[in-house]
C-alpha cells in the first residue's frame, strides 16, 4: 500500500539553527512532491513544490531536496525563528490524479 | 479575494442529526476536495470533485454525501451524524489541470458529535 512517512516525534531546535525534516514514501511514482505548513486551528498553507526532475529547490530560508531513488524528500529551514514553529506536512498526488495524500506531519518547535 | 471559504467554523450536533458543510472558492479552480483531520491520523480525503458535475469517493467516504453545486461551491452532507464523525473538516481546491499544483485550504470546520 502507499505510505507517506514523516517523523512523528516533535523536533525541538534553538533559534538560528537549521531544522531538517524528512519525508519518506513507498509505492508512489510521483511527478512532484509538495510541502505545507499548518498552524494550530488553521488549514495547511502551501510552501514549496518540487518536481521529479529537480534535485533541489529554494525559497528564501527554505530548501527542499527530492531523491526519487531513495524515495525521500528533505525540508530545511535555515536560520530558524520562533515564528517557524508549526507542523509541516509533505504531500503527494493520489493515483487518481486528483487531490493529495498527506503525511501526518512533523511538529517543529523553535525556542529562543 | 477570499480564496476558500467554509461555513460554519464550529458546530455541535447530536447523534443522528444531519447537517451540511458549505464550501465556496473564488479561485476559478476546477478541482475541489473535502478532507477530515483527526489527531494521529493526519488529513484523509473524504470526497473530491474533478470538475463541475463530477464527484468521486476518496479514502473515507462512508457516512458522507457531497454536491458540486457549480464551479464555485462544493458541499459536504452528514445525513445521520455519529460520534466517529467528530473531526476537523477542511475544504480545498487545487491549482491547474495537468499537472495540478498547489492546494488551497479553507480555515476548517470543527465538528463535534455528541
Amino acid at each position: 500500500s502507499q505510505k507517506i512517512e514523516q517523523n512523528s516525534e516533535a523536533l525541538n531546535i534553538q533559534e538560528g539553527k537549521t531544522a531538517t525534516l524528512t519525508c519518506n514514501y513507498t509505492n508512489y511514482s510521483p511527478a512532484y512532491l509538495q510541502w505545507y505548513r499548518q498552524d494550530p486551528g488553521r488549514g495547511p498553507v502551501f510552501l514549496l513544490l518540487i518536481r521529479e526532475n529537480e534535485k533541489e529547490k529554494r525559497k528564501e530560508r527554505l530548501k527542499v531536496t527530492f531523491d526519487t531513488t531513495l524515495k525521500q524528500s528533505l525540508f530545511h529551514i535555515t536560520a530558524s525563528q520562533p515564528a517557524d514553529s508549526a507542523t509541516y506536512l509533505c504531500a503527494l498526488e493520489r493515483d487518481s490524479g486528483y487531490a493529495l495524500n498527506f503525511g501526518k506531519g512533523t511538529s517543529l518547535l523553535v525556542t529562543p | 479575494n477570499a480564496g476558500v471559504t467554509q461555513t460554519p467554523k464550529f458546530q455541535v450536533l447530536k447523534t443522528g442529526q444531519s447537517m451540511t458543510l458549505q464550501c465556496a472558492q473564488d479561485m476559478n479552480h476546477n478541482s475541489m476536495y473535502w478532507y477530515r483531520q483527526d489527531p494521529g491520523m493526519g488529513l484523509r480525503l473524504i470526497y473530491y470533485s474533478a470538475s463541475e458535475g463530477t464527484t468521486d469517493k476518496g479514502e473515507v467516504p462512508n457516512g458522507y454525501n457531497v454536491s458540486r453545486l457549480n464551479k464555485r461551491e462544493f458541499s459536504l452532507r452528514l445525513e445521520s451524524a455519529a460520534p466517529s464523525q467528530t473531526s476537523v473538516y477542511f475544504c480545498a481546491t487545487q491549482k491547474g489541470d495537468s499537472p495540478r499544483g498547489e492546494a488551497f485550504f479553507g480555515q476548517g470546520t470543527r465538528l463535534t458529535v455528541v
